[in-house]
């Protein structure tokens, strides 16, 4: 059993390009997350899903989209990608929001040049 | 913000010590969950408390909880060399914000 699967694992953008991030979770989840890790800052939320059609802003999403157009994959975007959004990208998921165990993906690493 | 803030920042022990770390947080809670990240990987759930649990145990895991002081600890008993480690606390909260929030962590190397 995959559990959550990001693709890709690693990717080097310029300034102004654009990208998606894919997660895609195998375990049935309502929640799906997107979070970024940067030193000394911990994870913080970017976007979030409590079901298929639905997403919602966390605590940094300027800067990105989403989308979750099927339950099992929920989608990052950068539109214009800048230098500080260069972190580590992680997908989550879990039955139920905030209540229950967190599953997550072994994450991106993305680099803006 | 972040509500949890894990203390200290990092931690190094023997091998067969014990280690533990703190986590203290702002707000009303529904629960309190350690997580696992070793280098360059996602993060493993470790433990789940709920706010009107005091104590629990998972295997060599010790989870304290006292909601009067805004804080929890994480005790590892027996540490082996396995256990370096980022370990995280994460808040689920109660009301309408119901997200998992993550502290920055504590680092801790085990040395063989």
């Amino acid at each position: 059993n995959a559990g959550v699967t990001q693709t890709p694992k690693f990717r080097v953008l310029k300034t102004g390009q654009s990208m998606t991030l894919l997660c895609a979770q195998d375990m049935n989840h309502e929640y799906m997350y997107w979070y970024r890790q940067d030193p000394g800052m911990g994870l913080r939320l970017i976007h979030y899903s409590v079901g298929e059609g639905t997403t919602a802003k966390g605590e940094v999403p300027d800067g990105y989209n989403v989308s979750r157009l099927k339950k099992q994959n929920f989608l990052l975007g950068l539109e214009s990608a800048a230098p500080s959004q260069t972190s580590v990208y992680f997908c989550a998921s879990s039955y139920q929001e905030a209540l229950t165990e967190a599953f997550f993906g072994q994450g991106t690493r993305l680099t803006v040049v | 913000s972040q509500q949890g803030e894990e203390d200290p920042q990092a931690l190094s022990i023997q091998e067969g010590e014990n280690a533990t770390m703190n986590c203290s947080y702002k707000t009303s809670i529904n629960n309190l969950q350690w997580y696992r990240q070793n280098s360059g990987r996602g993060l493993v759930h470790l433990i789940l408390i709920r706010s009107n649990e005091r104590e629990k145990h998972s295997g060599r895991l010790r989870v304290t909880l006292d909601t009067s002081k805004k804080s929890s600890s994480l005790l590892i008993t027996a540490s082996r060399a396995a256990d370096t480690a980022s370990y995280f606390c994460a808040t689920g909260l109660s009301g309408s914000a119901r997200q998992l929030t993550f502290g920055s962590g504590t680092q801790l190397t085990v040395l063989p």
